[in-house]
C-alpha cells in the first residue's frame, strides 16, 4: 500500500520560514517524480512544484507564485520529500499535498495518482 | 497561468448524468492530452479519476468518462450515485514555467 505522510506543518508569521517533509512507502521513491500542490481554505488545487528522480536529473520546477521562495528537495536515503518554505506570505496559507503519479501503470508523469493527507500551513501575525 | 474554467456547481438526480466542462487555452488543453480529472470529498485528499484526457485509472468506475475537444475537456458522470456527491477538479499540463494548472472547481449535488 502507497503511503505519503505530510509533516511539518504549523503557525508561522509573515516573512518566516518553514519546511514540511513528507514520507513515502510503498512505491520506489527513488524513481519517484514528485510534487507538491496546495489548497488554500475554501479554494482550488494549486500546483507548487515538482522535482524530478535523480536518475532523471533530479531538477525542479515550480510554479510562478513560490519560485524563488521555495525550494524542492529529496533525500532518497529517507524515502522523503522535502518542502522549504522562505519568506511566507499570507496568501502562502493552505493545506500542502505531496502527490506522485504511478508511472508504472500509466507511463506519463502529467498526473498525479498518489496523495498525502496534507499539512496545514497558516501564515499569521 | 490562469486556472482553467469549471462552472461552480452541477446537479443532477440519481440515475441520471451530467457533465463538468473544463476550459483552457492553446498552452494547456488545447495542446496537449494531459488532462486529468480528481474527485475531492471534503477533508480529504484528492483522488485521481481520469488521467490523460480519458483513460481510467484502475478502480474508478466506469460511470466516469472524459474527453477533450479543442481547449476544453469534458468529465462525464453517468448513472448518478449519492456517493458522487464531491468537488472536481480537472488539471492539464502546460508549456509555461508552471507546469500544471488545475481547474477552479466544480461541486457536484445529487438531488
Amino acid at each position: 500500500e502507497v503511503q505519503l505522510v505530510e509533516s511539518g506543518g504549523g503557525l508561522v508569521k509573515p516573512g518566516g520560514s518553514l519546511r514540511l517533509s513528507c514520507a513515502a512507502s510503498g512505491i520506489t521513491f527513488t524513481n519517484a517524480w514528485m510534487s507538491w500542490v496546495r489548497q488554500a481554505p475554501g479554494k482550488g488545487l494549486e500546483w507548487v512544484g515538482r522535482i524530478k528522480s535523480k536518475t532523471d536529473g533530479g531538477t525542479a520546477d515550480y510554479a510562478a507564485p513560490v519560485k524563488g521562495r521555495f525550494t524542492i528537495s529529496r533525500d532518497d536515503s529517507k524515502n522523503t520529500l522535502y518542502l522549504q518554505m522562505n519568506s511566507l506570505k499570507s496568501e502562502d496559507t493552505a493545506v500542502y499535498f505531496c502527490t506522485t503519479p504511478d508511472y508504472y501503470a500509466s507511463r506519463s508523469y502529467t498526473h498525479f495518482d498518489y496523495w498525502g493527507q496534507g499539512a496545514l500551513v497558516t501564515v499569521s501575525s | 497561468q490562469s486556472a482553467l474554467t469549471q462552472p461552480a456547481s452541477v446537479s443532477g438526480s440519481p440515475g441520471q448524468s451530467i457533465t463538468i466542462s473544463c476550459t483552457g487555452t492553446s498552452s494547456d488543453i488545447g495542446r496537449y492530452n494531459y488532462v486529468s480529472w480528481y474527485q475531492q470529498r471534503p477533508g480529504k485528499a484528492p483522488k485521481l479519476m481520469v488521467y490523460g484526457v480519458s483513460d481510467r485509472p484502475s478502480g474508478v468506475s466506469n460511470r466516469f468518462s472524459a474527453s477533450k475537444s479543442g481547449n476544453t475537456a469534458s468529465l462525464t458522470i453517468s448513472g448518478l450515485q449519492a456517493e458522487d456527491e464531491a468537488d472536481y477538479y480537472c488539471s492539464s499540463y502546460t508549456s509555461g514555467s508552471t507546469l500544471f494548472v488545475f481547474g477552479t472547481g466544480t461541486q457536484v449535488t445529487v438531488l
